[in-house]
């Protein structure tokens, strides 16, 4: 199974700083179609969770476009540029690429 | 506006089966994927497999073959899973959770909490 490693576990933010999550894939994520199946999913507390970003780079209608996607291959990065309250909860990556499809295990927002 | 509604908490004794349901409104339920996934504490979300409503084709993780069952009702556009052979290491929040246009894992369902317990 192919797994995805996010980092960092955790993140403790002001409002308006702007950060970084990484996600490591075990093999690349480029299917044989061309496309690269690497979602971004936000978890609020109570919540289900939400898609932000779908194909690596393309953002979810509704979003805020402070949130953008990035990578190839096997790395890619969620950056959210000026972190809003409403940003806080637990950020997932998430490949459907390669069957099983696999999440990476979190990365936790928090305010500093 | 799409909607996923899924059926509410299960309390349920171990060895028992349990079939949650998730009803679709707002989109063609029969064009688009159905996955399931499950929560749990310390295991993070695991992805237990997809049904196609137009033509009920599965694809399940190895890891539930035997332990879930996709399944659908395009009469009611509700999508179902089955879970068996209950044990307390089931006990999680499973979601439902649709694709739409290329769009993998676009809309979910609110969660449905199965606690397994004597």
């Amino acid at each position: 199974d192919v797994v995805l490693t996010q980092t960092p576990p955790t993140l403790s933010a002001t409002i308006g700083q702007s950060v970084s999550i990484s996600c490591r894939s075990s093999q690349s994520l480029l299917h044989r179609n061309g496309n690269t199946y690497l979602n971004w999913l936000l978890q609020r507390p109570g919540q289900p969770p939400q898609l932000l970003i779908y194909l690596v780079s393309r953002l979810e209608s509704g979003v805020p476009n402070r949130f953008s996607g990035s990578g190839s291959g096997t790395d890619f990065t969620l950056r959210i540029r000026g972190v809003e309250a409403e940003d806080l909860g637990v950020y997932y990556c998430v490949q459907s690429t390669h069957a099983p499809y696999t999440f990476g295990a979190g990365t936790k927002l928090e305010l500093k | 506006q799409v909607q996923l509604q899924q059926s509410g908490t299960e309390l349920v004794k171990p060895a028992s089966s349990v079939k949650i349901s998730c009803k679709a409104s707002g989109y063609t339920f029969t064009s688009h994927y159905m996955h399931w996934i499950r929560l749990q504490p310390g295991n993070g979300l695991e992805w237990i497999g997809w049904i196609y409503p137009g033509n009920g084709n599965t694809k399940y993780n190895q890891k539930f073959d035997g332990k879930a069952t996709l399944t659908t009702d395009r009469s009611s556009s509700t999508a179902y899973m089955q879970l068996t052979s209950l044990t307390s290491e089931d006990s999680a929040v499973y979601f439902c959770a649709g694709n739409y246009e290329g769009h993998w894992f676009a809309y979910w369902g609110q969660g449905t909490l199965v606690t397994v317990s004597s």
